[in-house]
């Protein structure tokens, strides 16, 4: 099983929607949620990050955590096509002290006019 | 102030012959560390830095590959016998500190392609 997973998509949203990307993982003891947006053959990006349970805005993102189920969310509103890459979910584990990110897979969005 | 650099930004290279990799990080960052992206994947930790000491290793892939920083500040990562299983977007992140809620903020990436 994979320590971070996420579904790999696309996902296709039309304009002007919601998209919905969901993140679970594995370490019980986490403390630290990202989400970063990589374009295709760039370096990823820092969009968010959540550290409690509960809902997080900024802007049109926000992110969603909830610690019980292992599970931490991010909603795009109102898409637009520059927001058209993959959506990487990255966790800081208690199990390892030293701060490295384990990252999903990503989830590819697609925002179509 | 300036962001993570890392160069070369492309390198083409053939199996077998040894390359290096490198990595500034933004000033007054402590904490570095580097990853591995093959296509289509995710990123893949590799080996992380606090200071000049590697404290933790355990992402590297075999004894071909090995990195060193310097002064605290750049990073160099080194394969060695390249193989086409090698090729990859290699990525260094830097960080304030290496805990808790710091932000890691990545580099342009170096794109490693062995022939």
């Amino acid at each position: 099983q994979k320590e971070v997973e996420q579904n790999s998509g696309p996902l296709s949203v039309p304009e002007g929607a919601i998209a919905s990307l969901n993140c679970t993982y594995s370490d019980r003891g986490s403390q630290s949620f990202f989400w970063y947006r990589q374009y295709s053959g760039k370096s990823p990006e820092l969009i968010m990050s959540i550290y409690s349970n509960g809902d997080k805005e900024d802007g049109r993102f926000t992110a969603q955590l909830n610690k019980a189920s292992q599970y931490v969310s991010l909603l795009i509103r109102d898409s637009q096509p520059s927001d058209s890459a993959t959506y990487l979910c990255a966790v800081k584990g208690v199990t390892d002290s030293w701060g490295k990110l384990q990252f999903g897979a990503g989830t590819q969005v697609v925002v179509t006019p | 102030g300036a962001g993570v650099s890392q160069s070369p930004s492309n390198k083409v290279t053939e199996k077998g012959k040894d390359v290096e990799l490198r990595c500034d990080p933004i000033s007054g960052h402590t904490a570095l560390y580097w990853y591995r992206q093959s296509l289509g994947q995710g990123l893949e930790f590799l080996i992380y830095f606090q200071g000049n000491s590697a404290p933790d290793k355990s992402g590297l892939p075999s004894d071909r590959f090995s990195a060193e920083r310097t002064g605290g500040s750049v990073s160099t990562l080194t394969i060695q016998r390249t193989q086409q299983e090698d090729s990859a977007v290699y990525l260094c992140a830097s960080s304030f500190r290496p805990r808790g809620k710091e932000t890691q903020y990545f580099g342009p990436g170096t794109r490693l392609l062995v022939l």
